[in-house]
């Protein structure tokens, strides 16, 4: 049970915002929102994450809706090579389960030219 | 930092055959590693968790005679396939856990493909 909803696919054109969203109506107070990558036939990259308030890194920037139900993550300006599948995971950020990552399925973004 | 290798990168074995993958923490001690494992258009599915020095924790249908996993040092864990048939041809991605503040961060290799013929 991998607690989190996202679409499967998405396009994206170059150069565009990407916003991915992601369901996590589940989530419990002490879970953070994470969010990976997989480019195809590589190891899953770390991209951000967040507990309740709006983070930003080089890579993206995520914003978590006021209940903590859903979030969005933002590519601002998206490259050919974001294409990828972007998982969202939901897990405590420590003490008990905060090892593991469960993987759903993700979303594939295909970027286009 | 925070770098994790495998080799190798791809293997093309027989069936029957077994295959050793290893996996590197490159620069920091990984206390806990993970193995995942993930089929054509799938999600990754965790396999195991191992920890130095102590025995794997399987995920429930992994037979653990079959994937034998050692972690005999802080920076390294091998993945070792015994008795390969056709249906264990998958990518098999392995991850280093690393405290970051009061947490714990995983960091992917790169995975290996693995064929059986």
């Amino acid at each position: 049970d991998a607690k989190t909803t996202q679409p499967t696919s998405m396009d994206c054109a170059e150069g565009r915002a990407a916003n991915l969203p992601c369901n996590h109506s589940t989530i419990s107070g002490n879970e953070y929102v994470y969010w990976y990558r997989q480019i195809h036939s590589q190891g899953p990259q770390y991209i951000i994450h967040g507990l309740k308030n709006n983070e930003t890194n080089e890579m993206a920037s995520l914003i978590i809706t006021e209940d903590r139900k859903s979030s969005t993550l933002i590519l601002p300006h998206a490259t050919l090579r974001d294409t990828a599948v972007y998982y969202c995971i939901v897990r405590p950020y420590s003490g008990a389960g905060s090892y593991q990552l469960t993987f759903g399925k993700g979303t594939k973004l295909s970027v286009i030219p | 930092g925070a770098v994790v290798s495998q080799h190798p990168s791809r293997v093309i074995c027989k069936s029957g055959t077994s295959v050793k993958i290893e996996c590197r923490s490159l620069d920091f001690q990984a206390t806990t590693m993970f193995w995942y494992r993930q089929f054509p258009k799938k999600s990754l599915m965790l396999m195991a968790t191992s920890n130095e020095g102590s025995k794997a924790t399987y995920e429930q249908g992994v037979e653990k005679d079959k994937f034998l996993i050692n972690h005999a040092s802080l920076t390294l864990s091998t993945l070792t396939v015994t008795s390969a048939h056709p249906e264990d041809s998958s990518f098999y991605i392995c991850s280093a856990s690393q405290p970051q503040g009061a947490s714990w961060e995983q960091f992917f290799g790169p995975g290996t493909r693995l064929t059986v013929l």
